[in-house]
């Protein structure tokens, strides 16, 4: 069956650094990716997309790449601040459901 | 604009007792709903998913159930909880791809 996971557990930055949060999936026919953001103690909150005709997507401060050949996504944080500081799942979707990665922490020191 | 909401946002009950955590969408109508459930550290485990009304479909087979009675309606209930049904419960919405949640229910069964 597919999987989606993530390379490491937790990632810790400075503030003003740049992060990168790596994603691998197993499903080759997977089209759709998302990340999300979860704060400790409120529901996962929607950052940014992407489609597997794109290799690129940026939103504000953040960028998400997709390599289709390794079957890789991974989410960019540019200038990363406190306020960041999270647990960042990557997802795929299929008709109706999402399967979700385990997650990583990311923390931001001042 | 579409919102989400759950109650109640936190719960503390009995083992044997039972459960009933509601979740409504405002804002949209024919939403997909989705019940998950996630342990504390861990990543987001789907339980139920909806695509109309009366529509359930069960991911995991467990001691709970969901039901849609209304379209922007859902509920997650139990007739007799476990201690290892302690979680962190949150509701999403769809309108078909990406998903939104709502801010969850800490639950702990004691």
């Amino acid at each position: 069956g597919e999987s989606v996971g993530l390379h490491l557990p937790t990632l810790s930055v400075q503030e003003g650094d740049n992060s990168i949060i790596n994603c691998a999936y197993s499903n080759s026919a997977s089209d759709y990716f998302i990340w999300y953001k979860q704060e400790s103690g409120k529901g996962p909150q929607f950052i940014i997309d992407i489609r597997s005709n794109m290799d690129k997507r940026q939103g504000q401060r953040v960028t998400v790449l997709l390599n289709k050949t390794v079957k890789h996504l991974s989410l960019q944080i540019a200038a990363t601040q406190p306020g960041d500081s999270a647990v960042y799942f990557c997802a795929h979707t299929g008709y109706s459901t999402l399967t979700f990665g385990k997650g990583t922490m990311l923390l931001v020191s001042p | 604009s579409q919102t989400i909401h759950q109650w109640p946002a936190t719960l503390v009950q009995p083992v044997g007792s039972p459960l009933s955590l509601e979740c409504t969408v405002e804002g949209t109508s024919n939403p997909n709903l989705y019940w998950y459930r996630q342990a504390a550290g861990r990543g987001l485990q789907l339980l139920f998913y909806s695509v109309g009304i009366g529509q359930i479909s069960s991911e995991v087979p467990q001691n709970l159930s969901a039901s849609r009675p209304q379209d922007r309606q859902f509920i997650l209930s139990s007739k007799k909880l476990l201690l290892s049904d302690s979680g962190f419960y949150l509701c999403a919405w769809s309108p078909g791809g990406e998903q939104y949640f709502g801010p969850g229910t800490r639950l702990t069964v004691t």
